[in-house]
């Protein structure tokens, strides 16, 4: 039971390149999000997923979309990056969109120069 | 504009005492609190929860008190113990924002022998 897996660790881009973020749980939650955390700052929603099948932004979505491609698997793509996407990014799962309880991945380190 | 702030970035308490984190929020219809504790390089895990409905909730060494009236709510971790040197988030959500979690900047604490 490997809780939420994300690929990859740490990720370097140049401007203007594009990758995809990858995040995987197999707890059968329903839900899953992306986050981002900036220095000195909380942890900022990009999108979630409720459920198979819907996503929706959340504080900070410019810049990215989402492909919720089955239960396990929520992705994130970066289709342009830019040196402000420098962060370090965060998926989550819950059992349901109102758990209290969200289980986190170790989180990707993304640099963008 | 910040609507959940952690205004000390860190903290430091001799092992065995009381440590006390705390949290600042403007929304009023945030109708649920949660703690959550990171250590580096890993995701942040959920530690204890309180809804607007209770004034304190209480798990082992972890307790936490909500003041509506002050918008405040504050961990206490009793005895303290050098396992808990992490960064500690506060995180609030509404039903009516459909229960994205928004996050305060997090506070440091250290355990001193």
């Amino acid at each position: 039971n490997a809780g939420v897996t994300q690929t990859p660790k740490f990720q370097v881009l140049k401007t203007g390149q594009s990758m995809t973020l990858q995040c995987a749980q197999d707890m059968n939650h329903n839900s899953m999000y992306w986050y981002r955390q900036d220095p000195g700052m909380g942890l900022r929603l990009i999108y979630y997923s409720a459920s198979e099948g819907t996503t929706d932004k959340g504080e900070v979505p410019n810049g990215y979309n989402v492909s919720r491609l089955n239960k396990r698997e929520f992705s994130l793509r970066l289709e342009s990056a830019a040196p402000s996407q420098t962060s370090v990014y965060f998926c989550a799962s819950s059992e349901f969109l109102v758990s209290d309880t969200q289980y986190f991945g170790p989180g990707t380190r993304l640099t963008v120069l | 504009d910040q609507q959940v702030k952690q205004n000390s970035p860190s903290l430091s308490v001799q092992e065995g005492r009381i440590s006390i984190l705390n949290c600042d929020y403007t929304n009023s219809m945030f109708d649920y609190f949660l703690w959550y504790k990171k250590y580096p390089a890993e995701g942040p895990t959920f530690l204890i929860s309180i809804s607007s409905i209770k004034d304190k909730n209480e798990d082992g060494r972890f307790t936490v008190f909500l003041n509506k009236s002050a918008k405040h709510l504050s961990l206490h971790i009793v005895p303290s113990q050098p396992g808990d040197s992490a960064v500690y988030f506060c995180a609030a959500s509404a039903r009516d924002s459909n229960y994205q979690l928004i996050w305060g900047a997090g506070t440091k604490l250290i355990i001193k022998p």
